[in-house]
């Protein structure tokens, strides 16, 4: 199972908007509804922020929003804090019953 | 609420095996289906294995096959990774993630805090 493909890197200014692409496949991406994206900041844990494609867990700021269209899903960021300064992995479940991440992208706020 | 307290750093020679433990509190570890994820410096997660409740097994990913073998000790609420044959490359920071106590969720939402595994010679 190949790694999902993001870019590797996006910025933005405070206020502005962003998205992250992550392409898949039809086994995977373009297969279910089990696509999600987790925010990482340096040496810490991942943080799951948007699940089940477009879906906010309780806590997650409006901030974040998410879709998908076939094989690639895209996170957005509005309204850009300093605080949202990090890395950036989608993942998807597979027709293999197995679990597949993105190579994570780096946001950088300037 | 999920809390995942992991074991800790392990510095291993290339050919031996690690094993990285994974304690679970909160909820018992039958309630939840746990899977693994590493991270190597600088890269990207990569899901090694974990519980698929739809089919009652554990799952290993295919790079991982013959490697690893994930166990569960119920007594205790600790999972457990063991990867053998260590490589330089298997440096990385490993973690236990669970979608939580909704086993139905399609997501990692608890994470431990990582298991730092160096393999040098």
């Amino acid at each position: 199972q190949s790694a999902l493909t993001q870019p590797a890197s996006v910025s933005g200014s405070p206020g502005q908007s962003i998205t992250i692409s992550c392409t898949g496949t039809s086994s995977d991406v373009g297969a279910y509804n089990y696509v999600s994206w987790y925010q990482q900041h340096p040496g810490k844990a991942p943080k799951l922020v948007i699940y089940d494609v477009d879906s906010r867990p309780s806590g997650i700021s409006n901030r974040f929003s998410a879709s998908k269209s076939g094989d690639t899903a895209s996170l957005t960021i509005s309204g850009l804090q300093t605080e949202d300064e990090g890395d950036y992995f989608c993942a998807s479940y597979t027709t293999s019953n197995s679990w597949v991440f993105g190579g994570g992208t780096r946001l950088t706020v300037l | 609420q999920v809390h995942l307290v992991q074991s800790g750093a392990e510095v291993k020679k290339p050919g031996a095996s690690v094993k990285v433990s994974c304690k679970v509190s909160g909820y018992t570890l039958s309630e939840l289906s746990m899977h693994w994820v590493r991270q190597a410096p600088g890269k990207g997660l990569e899901w090694m294995g974990g519980f698929d409740p739809e089919h009652g097994k554990t799952i290993y990913g295919q790079k991982f096959q013959g490697r690893v073998t994930v166990t569960e000790d119920t007594s205790t609420d600790t999972t457990h990774m063991e990867l053998s044959n260590l490589r330089s490359d298997d440096t990385a920071v490993y973690y236990c993630t669970t979608s939580g106590e909704d086993t139905a969720l399609a997501a990692f939402a608890y994470w431990g805090q990582g298991t730092l595994v160096r393999v040098s010679s």
